[in-house]
């Protein structure tokens, strides 16, 4: 069975200033999706950026960028020019590329503190 | 386009009754998913249905059914509700599998006493 690991459940960085949040995946297939997700206190789930395994080039939205390692089973999330709104739990989540059920592993999040 | 709906918001049971968490999405999606989400536990799946008819267990079925009778909807239900089922649910619906995000609703928070 495949697991999502968050080993960061607080983080803080300064506004203006860059974060990166961490996320490690356990799994034996070889192509799957992963996905950042993003929890504002208004409990809303909001995609932030995904990624498809097979790609090489990691993928970029904005201010939002991940450094996939598919070899270390690694997919960090850097917010550049951090800014207040950017306060929210961030969860890493693994989906399947096959099979009978394409829904989502999560990990346990990481709850991001941005500083004025 | 209201995305996915879900009702009510908030919700406090006694033990052992039972209840109705309602899901409808508007998209014309395939798959739909029920979530738990309890602090410090991210989010667990609970049911999901891969089509109108066929729904399967997920990681955490014990206590919920669930069943999907029209593309749209798919509803939740506590046959008695209990404690432990105190949580805030959240359904998801997407198109098919692959990269196509999961849409989520705006979560319901049920307190069981």
């Amino acid at each position: 069975a495949q697991t999502v690991t968050q080993s960061q459940p607080e983080m803080s960085v300064q506004e203006a200033e860059t974060v990166t949040l961490s996320c490690t995946y356990d799994t034996s297939e070889s192509d799957y999706y992963l996905f950042w997700y993003k929890q504002p206190p208004s409990r809303q789930m909001i995609l932030v950026i995904r990624q498809e395994a097979y790609k090489q080039q990691n993928a970029t939205e904005n201010r939002f960028s991940v450094n996939f390692q598919k070899a270390a089973k690694s997919f960090s999330l850097k917010i550049s020019d951090s800014q207040l709104g950017d306060a929210a739990m961030y969860f890493c989540a693994y989906r399947s590329w096959g099979g009978s059920q394409g829904n989502l592993i999560f990990g346990k999040g990481t709850k991001l503190s941005v500083k004025p | 386009n209201a995305g996915v709906t879900q009702t009510p918001k908030f919700q406090v049971l006694k033990t052992g009754q039972s209840m109705t968490l309602q899901c409808a999405q508007d998209m014309n999606h395939e798959y739909m998913s029920w979530y738990r989400q309890d602090p410090g536990m991210g989010l667990r799946l609970i049911h999901y249905s891969v089509g109108a008819g066929i729904t399967d267990q997920g990681e955490v079925p014990n206590g919920y059914n669930v069943s999907r009778s029209t593309t749209e909807d798919f509803p939740l239900r506590l046959l008695s509700a209990a404690p432990s089922q105190t949580s805030v649910y959240f359904c998801a619906s997407s198109r098919g599998r692959g990269n196509q995000p999961q849409h989520f609703g705006d979560g319901t928070r049920l307190s069981i006493l």
